[in-house]
């Protein structure tokens, strides 16, 4: 069975240019949730799906983040436009259901350098 | 807010000895988990803990939860080299995760 996908692995863009990250969350799962790393701090919470609808989205920074999960499926998180601070490690994870001992499972991260 | 602490950041041991790394939380959580991270690659789940007095084993490492006093502990018995990477414990509230610093741990043979 396959992990969480991202793609790409690594980004580097200038600062004012957009930049769109996708995630394929394990197949079957419902729930999606897109997680963050800036330079030295905490992995940071940015939102939850429940197959297309955002559950809570209490950890986007700004209206510069724009995330979506058309279908249900696999959900892009798009930065328009980047500033320097959003450089960092995003991540993406997904679960079959909430409760129990049910776990996320992550992808590997997207690099994102904003110069 | 919750807040996770998460110490040591750093911790550098020899083979075959034990060790502790600790994660105190601020609140109430529904569960907390254990994840391993080898630089580069992803989060790996080593446990998930849900109940006070929650055990669980796999290997060398032991996690376990205290949820009166809001703290887990993830023990590292007779470290081996294959052991080194950075170890997450992260809160779950709501289906949020809070994620503790991580703490660094690299094995000397």
């Amino acid at each position: 069975e396959a992990g969480v996908t991202q793609f790409p692995s690594h980004s580097v863009i200038e600062k004012g240019q957009t930049v769109t990250l996708r995630c394929d969350p394990i197949s079957g799962h419902d729930n999606l949730y897109w997680y963050r790393r800036v330079m030295g701090k905490e992995i940071k919470f940015l939102l939850h799906f429940v197959k297309e609808s955002k559950q809570d989205e209490s950890g986007m920074p700004n209206n510069r983040f724009l995330a979506e999960r058309t279908g249900g499926t696999y959900s892009t998180l798009k930065v328009q436009p980047a500033e320097l601070e959003d450089s960092g490690v995003y991540f993406c994870a997904s679960s079959q259901r909430a409760g129990g001992e049910e776990t996320q499972y992550f992808g590997p991260g997207t690099r994102l350098l904003v110069l | 807010e919750l807040k996770v602490e998460q110490n040591p950041l750093f911790l550098s041991m020899q083979e075959g000895k034990n060790y502790t790394i600790y994660c105190n939380y601020s609140t109430t959580s529904d569960r907390l988990y254990w994840y391993r991270q080898d630089p580069g690659k992803s989060l790996e789940s080593l446990f998930v803990l849900l109940s006070n007095g929650a055990v669980k084993q796999e290997g060398r490492l032991m996690a376990s939860l205290d949820t009166k006093a809001r703290l887990s502990t993830l023990h590292i018995t007779a470290a081996v080299h294959d052991l080194s990477a950075t170890y997450f414990c992260a809160v779950d509230k709501n289906e949020k995760l809070t994620f503790g610093t991580g703490t660094r741990l690299t094995i000397i043979p």
